[in-house]
C-alpha cells in the first residue's frame, strides 16, 4: 500500500501558540488530502479537505481561520492550529488517495495534540 | 445525511473464536466502503476495501461483506489471536470528493 506519513506524532503546546502538522505522501503524488479530528474514545470527523494550489474545503462547523491548511505541493499539506486553546487538544489524522477517484484511503500515523 | 453505526461498541472473545462485527448505514446511496483497524493512539491501518460492484473481498482470516440495498457490511475474522485487538472502523465513500464517513467503531479485544 501507499505510504503517508504525518509529523509529529505528538505535540505539547501552550495555550496561544500555533502548531504546524505535516502530511505527506511518500510514494506517490496526491492532488487531495484529508484532515480528520478524533476525540478519545470517538470516531473520526471530517475536518477539511486539501486540495493541492487552491483553497481548502471546510466542514461545517470547522473555523478555517483557527485550522490554517496549505497544499503547496503534491504531496504535502499542512494544518496550523492557530491560537491554540486546551479544547482544541485531540488527536488530528490526514489521508491521502493515489487519485481523484473512489481508491483505497491511506493514513498517516496521526498527531497528538495538547495544549496546556 | 449518511449515518453509520457499528455493532457491536465493544466485544471481548477468547483467542481462536471466529467473530463478525457488524456496520450498517442510513443512506444506501453509497461508493465504495473500507475497514480498518486503529491501535490505541494510532493511526489508521486499511485492512479491506469493497468497490462499489462487488459484494465482498477477502485477506487471509478477514472477510468484509456489503450489501448496498439493506444498508449492511460485515467484517468476519476468523481463528482470532490476541494481535487483532484494536478498534474497528467502517468507513463509507459517499461522492465522488473520496470523502470518508465513518462508522462508531467496535473496540475488539482478543485474550489469551
Amino acid at each position: 500500500g501507499a505510504v503517508v506519513s504525518q509529523h509529529p506524532s505528538w505535540v505539547i503546546c501552550k495555550s496561544g501558540t500555533s502548531v504546524k502538522i505535516e502530511c505527506r505522501s511518500l510514494d506517490f503524488q496526491a492532488t487531495t488530502m484529508f484532515w480528520y479530528r478524533q476525540f478519545p474514545k470517538q470516531s473520526l470527523m471530517l475536518m477539511a479537505t486539501s486540495n493541492e494550489g487552491s483553497k481548502a474545503t471546510y466542514e461545517q462547523g470547522v473555523e478555517k481561520d483557527k485550522f490554517l491548511i496549505n497544499h503547496a505541493s503534491l504531496t504535502l499539506s499542512t494544518l496550523t492550529v492557530t491560537s491554540a486553546h486546551p479544547e482544541d487538544s485531540s488527536f488530528y489524522i490526514c489521508s491521502a488517495h493515489r487519485d481523484a477517484t473512489n481508491t483505497e484511503a491511506f493514513f498517516g500515523q496521526g498527531t497528538r495534540l495538547t495544549v496546556v | 445525511k449518511q449515518e453509520v453505526t457499528q455493532i457491536p461498541a465493544a466485544l471481548s472473545v477468547p483467542e481462536g473464536e471466529n467473530l463478525v462485527l457488524n456496520c450498517s448505514f442510513t443512506d444506501s446511496a453509497i461508493y465504495n466502503l473500507q475497514w480498518f483497524r486503529q491501535d490505541p493512539g494510532k493511526g489508521l491501518t486499511s485492512l479491506l476495501l469493497i468497490q462499489s460492484s462487488q459484494r465482498e473481498q477477502t485477506s487471509g482470516r478477514l472477510n468484509a461483506s456489503l450489501d448496498k440495498s439493506s444498508g449492511r457490511s460485515t467484517l468476519y475474522i476468523a481463528a482470532s489471536q490476541p494481535g487483532d485487538s484494536a478498534t474497528y472502523l467502517c468507513a463509507l465513500y459517499t461522492g465522488t470528493a473520496s470523502k470518508l464517513t465513518f462508522g462508531t467503531g467496535t473496540r475488539l479485544q482478543v485474550t489469551l
